[in-house]
């Protein structure tokens, strides 16, 4: 039974298209995440909501958009998608927020290639 | 600001051996200290989180200290195995709600 899922795993698309991920956890918890993955393996933080509240808004373009209708669920869209998107996208979620004491737990990640 | 450093980068030992990897981070004040691993094209898998209160933590055959003052967390695997081989990050909570990343030590274990 799998604690943090994302879907799709692979998402091959054209430049200039509209893209979204989704994200569940079972986790109970109350706090998720958004992470990229670039070429060189760095992970990046994106975004983060705790109880459906966004508290971390990185440096990201506004065609990056997430939306947390439940706090079980964190979708990503991205409008207009450019080749420099292509990345491994990670969703994450934590019990409270990891500042504190929330162990993170992820999901196995979105391969997005933008051709 | 936060900095977190892995040594080494990468690190290849045959099965069986006892092996150590290393995190430090520049600034002590920190809440915890989570070590994860990641498998080629897979998520990240927690492995241990220690709190600033704790000393180790153990799991299995994993067992990561934490020594804030000097700025240092180990992990020792004991009798490593070729299932072992991944990538290996720790990270510590940064400012504005952030975890810090290393850039991870790269384990290989020769069968």
């Amino acid at each position: 039974d799998t604690a943090v899922s994302q879907t799709p795993k692979y998402l091959v698309t054209q430049m200039g298209n509209d893209k979204s991920i989704k994200c569940e956890q079972n986790l109970g918890h109350d706090t998720m995440y958004w992470y990229k993955q670039d070429s060189k393996k760095f992970l990046k933080i994106m975004f983060s909501y705790n109880n459906k509240e966004l508290i971390i808004n990185e440096t990201v373009p506004n065609r990056f958009s997430p939306k947390s209708p439940d706090k079980a669920h964190l979708n990503l869209h991205i409008n207009s998608l450019e080749l420099g998107d292509s990345a491994v996208y990670f969703c994450a979620s934590s019990q409270g927020q990891v500042f504190y004491t929330g162990e993170l737990f992820f999901g196995e990640g979105s391969r997005l290639t933008v051709l | 600001k936060q900095e977190v450093t892995q040594i080494p980068a990468a690190l290849s030992v045959p099965e069986g051996e006892n092996l150590v990897l290393n995190c430090s981070f520049t600034d002590s004040a920190i809440y915890n200290l989570q070590w994860f691993r990641q498998d080629p094209g897979k998520g990240l898998t927690s492995l241990l989180l220690i709190q600033s209160s704790q000393r180790e933590q153990t799991s299995g055959r994993l067992n990561a200290s934490l020594d804030k003052s000097s700025g240092r967390s180990t992990l020792y695997i004991a009798a490593s195995q070729p299932g072992d081989s991944a990538t290996y990050l720790c990270a510590v909570p940064g400012s504005n709600y952030q975890l810090i990343w290393g850039a991870g030590t790269k384990l290989i274990i020769k069968p």
